[in-house]
């Protein structure tokens, strides 16, 4: 079974700080989003990663994947309190024939507070 | 703009009631997932469709929990009888796999 796990769970940032959050998972993929989520709203797509080596930026956050250690990170630059939210990393595994089949898996989940 | 359609956005109920959730897909996505979300499970797959085929539902509770897609414009995920553990926030999400996914609302349901 397909684990995804984030690190940290909980991160309290102050302004102008970087910082960066982890997510491993336990199978073959090449396929790995990120997505951000609001208190009481839904989930926002931030980045779709689809290849070894992909890395997508998009103002002060920057995502990688690394498939071989099976780990992604969100980069976090000079944090601002609008990026405050959960940030959730998801996977889809491929199987032996390096074809992707759609049971996207999420990780636990990163609760950001960023603070002045 | 389109945007992934979900019904009720909130739904109290007692205990052993039926619930129906609906869910509009973005016009031309051939994948639709249902997610539940509670705060000691997370992001919960339960069932999820691909060209309304259901691929995959070994998430779901199938004693009380069913998944349809009667058109390509319309799932369902109905839980009969309802139990208060069913109480959480249910995710509709539709998108083209494995390019990105495109989350509704959330129904709010709250069981008694």
């Amino acid at each position: 079974e397909l684990k995804v796990e984030q690190n940290p769970l909980f991160l309290s940032m102050q302004e102008g700080k970087n910082y960066t959050i982890y997510c491993n998972y336990s199978t073959t993929s090449d396929r790995l989003y990120w997505y951000r989520q609001d208190p009481g709203k839904s989930l926002e797509s931030l980045f779709v990663l689809l290849s070894n080596g992909a890395v997508k930026q998009e103002g002060r956050l920057m995502a990688s994947l690394d498939t071989k250690a099976r780990l992604s990170t969100l980069h976090i630059t000079a944090a601002v309190h609008d990026l405050s939210a959960t940030y959730f990393c998801a996977v889809h595994p491929t199987n032996a024939g390096g074809t992707s089949y759609g049971k996207l898996t999420f990780g636990q989940g990163t609760i950001l507070t960023v603070h002045p | 703009d389109a945007r992934v359609t979900q019904t009720p956005r909130h739904k109290v109920t007692e205990m052993g009631q039926e619930v129906t959730m609906r869910c509009q897909p973005i016009l031309g996505h051939n994948t639709v997932f249902w997610y539940r979300q509670t705060m000691m499970q997370g992001l919960e797959l339960l069932a999820y469709f691909r060209n309304r085929a259901p691929l995959d539902d070994s998430g779901m509770p199938k004693d009380r929990f069913s998944a349809e897609m009667p058109d390509a414009t319309l799932a369902t995920l109905k839980i009969q009888p309802s139990e208060p553990r069913d109480s959480a926030v249910y995710f509709c999400a539709s998108g083209f796999t494995p390019v990105r996914l495109f989350f509704g609302e959330g129904s709010r349901l709250t069981v008694l």
